[in-house]
């Protein structure tokens, strides 16, 4: 089956710095790579996400980009904010259309 | 508002007891996911229904049950066979069995002594 690793697992970075987190996937036929923000004690919402025949995608201050050759693909988030701070879950889907989901990325943002 | 609603926020039990989390979800989606969260891991995939009164078993299915009589409801009853149930779960729905994208409600605090 699907394995989705993601790095790193704690992030934290200074307002206005960017933060990228990173994710591979080890099944050549997923072709759905979706990004979650999970704030605390709360469900995830997706933020973005990427399909297979898209190198890269953009909505504001974040973007997705995906490397299908290396099997990764990274979330971008630039000019961070302290509402930014959350935990981030990547996610690979292929032909079942259910999701193998990352360890998470806990994205703290100082003011 | 359209969405998905999961109930209690918080739940305790005692050891040995069963004990059932709702979700209902009113976006007329069909197809609806139990997943379990624990510290420091990501989403696994408990039981998913595609259709109603059809179901499968996830990755971690051994412990818990599942019903889907209606298409808005799908209930997980964790038993007292789950040998360790205190975790956070979160129900989801998708548009069909064939849509990617989910829609997470907001979970269910269980914890067992």
């Amino acid at each position: 089956g699907e394995n989705v690793e993601q790095h790193p697992s704690t992030l934290s970075v200074q307002e206005g710095d960017s933060a990228v987190i990173k994710c591979t996937y080890s099944d050549s036929a997923s072709n759905y790579f979706p990004w979650y923000k999970q704030e605390l004690g709360k469900g995830p919402q997706l933020i973005i996400d990427i399909r297979s025949n898209v190198g890269e995608k953009k909505d504001q201050r974040i973007a997705v980009t995906l490397n299908k050759t290396a099997k990764h693909f990274s979330l971008h988030i630039t000019e961070t904010q302290p509402e930014d701070s959350a935990v981030y879950f990547c996610a690979a889907s292929g032909g079942s259309y259910i999701p193998t989901f990352g360890r998470g990325t806990s994205l703290i943002v100082h003011p | 508002d359209g969405g998905i609603t999961q109930s209690p926020k918080y739940l305790f039990r005692k050891e040995g007891q069963n004990v059932t989390l709702s979700c209902e979800q009113n976006l007329n989606h069909d197809a609806m996911y139990w997943y379990r969260q624990d510290p420091g891991q990501g989403l696994r995939l408990i039981y998913y229904s595609q259709i109603v009164n059809d179901f499968q078993k996830g990755d971690i299915a051994e412990g818990y049950s599942v019903s889907r009589e209606k298409k808005e409801s799908f209930p997980l009853t964790v038993t007292s066979a789950q040998k360790n149930p205190t975790a956070f779960y979160l129900c989801a729905s998708t548009l069909s069995g064939a849509s990617y994208e989910q829609y997470f409600g907001p979970g269910t605090r269980l914890t067992v002594t």
